[in-house]
């Protein structure tokens, strides 16, 4: 059981730059979700997958912000012109599906905006 | 999204039993109650879950009143590795997937 991984667990970035972060589920979990998470706050939903499609999308999720799952694994996070108020920890989930399944978070991706 | 309320903060001594209140007095019918925890440095993590009737699993149990109007995470033995934010978060499985969490309850366990 190898869990939900995150690629960067760290980004340090400056102002304007794009950046991309990568999660894979674990296999065969058909759900996949990303959240949000900033200093002393829960995580906040961002987007969810069913295989891939992008079934919800929060308001958080500006036109900054794109999320793909191109073959139903794994997915990416994209942000354009990152600005400060963009750090925060990036968690993804995952889930096999039905009514109430339980999500398993991966580790994160902490992001710093310069 | 109904909303829950819990304390923002407990202490436990370890090997004591701690109780995590919750109350969600304008839960629906069909809400499910469920508790996820993240420790420190890492992503949250499914504890239990429930609907009318408590539950016990290997790591907690989980006490629901009878008008479903709070509920109560019971960690039996508290060790140092209980130390972390606990969420308590109502689902209804007809409304969507997503998780929606408030600030929760940081447990602080004393040895």
């Amino acid at each position: 059981d190898t869990g939900v991984s995150q690629d960067p667990r760290h980004k340090i970035t400056k102002r304007g730059q794009n950046v991309t972060f990568r999660c894979d589920p674990i296999s065969e979990h058909n759900r996949l979700y990303w959240y949000r998470q900033t200093l002393g706050q829960g995580p906040e939903f961002l987007t969810y997958f069913q295989n891939e499609a992008q079934l919800e999308k929060s308001r958080l999720l500006s036109d900054r912000f794109s999320a793909e799952r191109p073959k139903g694994s794994f997915s990416t996070l994209e942000i354009q012109r990152t600005e400060q108020g963009d750090s925060a920890m990036y968690l993804c989930a995952s889930s096999p599906g039905g009514r109430g399944d339980t999500q398993y978070f991966g580790p994160g991706t902490r992001l710093t905006v310069l | 999204d109904a909303k829950t309320t819990q304390p923002n903060s407990m202490e436990s001594n370890e090997e004591e039993p701690v109780h995590l209140p919750c109350n969600h007095s304008t839960i629906s019918g069909t809400d499910y109650i469920h508790w996820y925890r993240q420790l420190p440095s890492q992503g949250p993590e499914y504890v239990i879950h429930g609907l009318t009737s408590n539950v016990n699993n290997r790591m907690a149990s989980l006490a629901i009143a009878e008008d479903r109007k709070s509920s109560t995470l019971i960690l039996h033995r508290a060790t140092l590795r209980d130390a972390a934010v606990y969420y308590c978060i109502l689902r209804d499985p007809e409304y969507g997937n997503k998780l929606v969490f408030g600030a929760g309850t940081i447990l602080r366990v004393k040895s």
